[in-house]
């Protein structure tokens, strides 16, 4: 198993342009998280799934994030009509949900709009 | 609602000393507490967690934590550090009472390990 994967690792993209992150689970995890880390700040929720289901999306996203797991395998992760504040690593994370939980996490995508 | 807290944005050792990095939380339900560290360009990895049983447990790399319900903490421990320790250390805290999934971070710890 080659752990999380997550794509590209770098995106640069100007104020207005609509971007996609893709992030490939371990493969006998259920669960799949993408979670937000700026400089000096831990990694903040945005979303998971259990499968391909959508369980839970923070209250702090706004309506251009959409996330998807449509076949319970990987992940997209889009960001419409990106914006300055929307500079920041994007993290991946899996786990099982019948183990306690702790989650193994991709290396990020990270996110600059000029 | 859950939370975690981290006092101290910088931890300095000296090697071969103990460490401690402190982590406070607050949930709803049971606790479910875990320690990952971040070395530079590199993505979280697991350290160790608290779910139930002993309020000491032990992770990798010779670290350990200590879970105290009363204080509600989950301070991180080594008995000698070494200067490869330094990172950046996470606690996060999940309800284990209910089934959700949704684990919460404080804003991490950097810990500095001097020759």
């Amino acid at each position: 198993d080659t752990g999380v994967s997550q794509n590209p690792r770098h995106k640069i993209t100007k104020r207005g342009q609509n971007v996609t992150f893709r992030c490939d689970p371990i493969s006998e995890h259920n669960r799949l998280y993408w979670y937000r880390q700026t400089l000096g700040q831990g990694p903040e929720f945005l979303t998971y799934f259990q499968n391909e289901a959508q369980l839970e999306k923070s209250r702090l996203l706004s309506d251009r994030f959409s996330a998807e797991r449509p076949k319970g395998s990987f992940s997209t992760l889009e960001i419409q009509r990106t914006e300055q504040g929307d500079s920041a690593m994007y993290l991946c994370a899996s786990s099982f949900e019948r183990e306690s939980g702790e989650l193994f996490f991709g290396e990020g995508s990270r996110l600059t709009v000029l | 609602a859950q939370s975690v807290a981290q006092p101290e944005d910088q931890v300095n050792v000296a090697e071969g000393n103990p460490l401690t990095v402190k982590c406070t939380y607050s949930v709803s339900g049971n606790p479910y507490l875990f320690w990952y560290v971040q070395y530079p360009n590199r993505g979280l990895q697991f350290l160790l967690k608290y779910i139930t049983g002993d309020n000491l447990v032990k992770g990798s790399y010779g670290f350990e934590a200590e879970f105290n319900k009363s204080q509600t903490s989950f301070h991180l421990k080594k008995p000698s550090a070494l200067v490869s320790d330094s990172a950046l250390y996470f606690c996060a805290v999940r309800d284990g009472g209910t089934n959700a999934g949704k684990s919460t971070f404080g804003d991490g710890t950097t810990l500095t390990v001097k020759p």
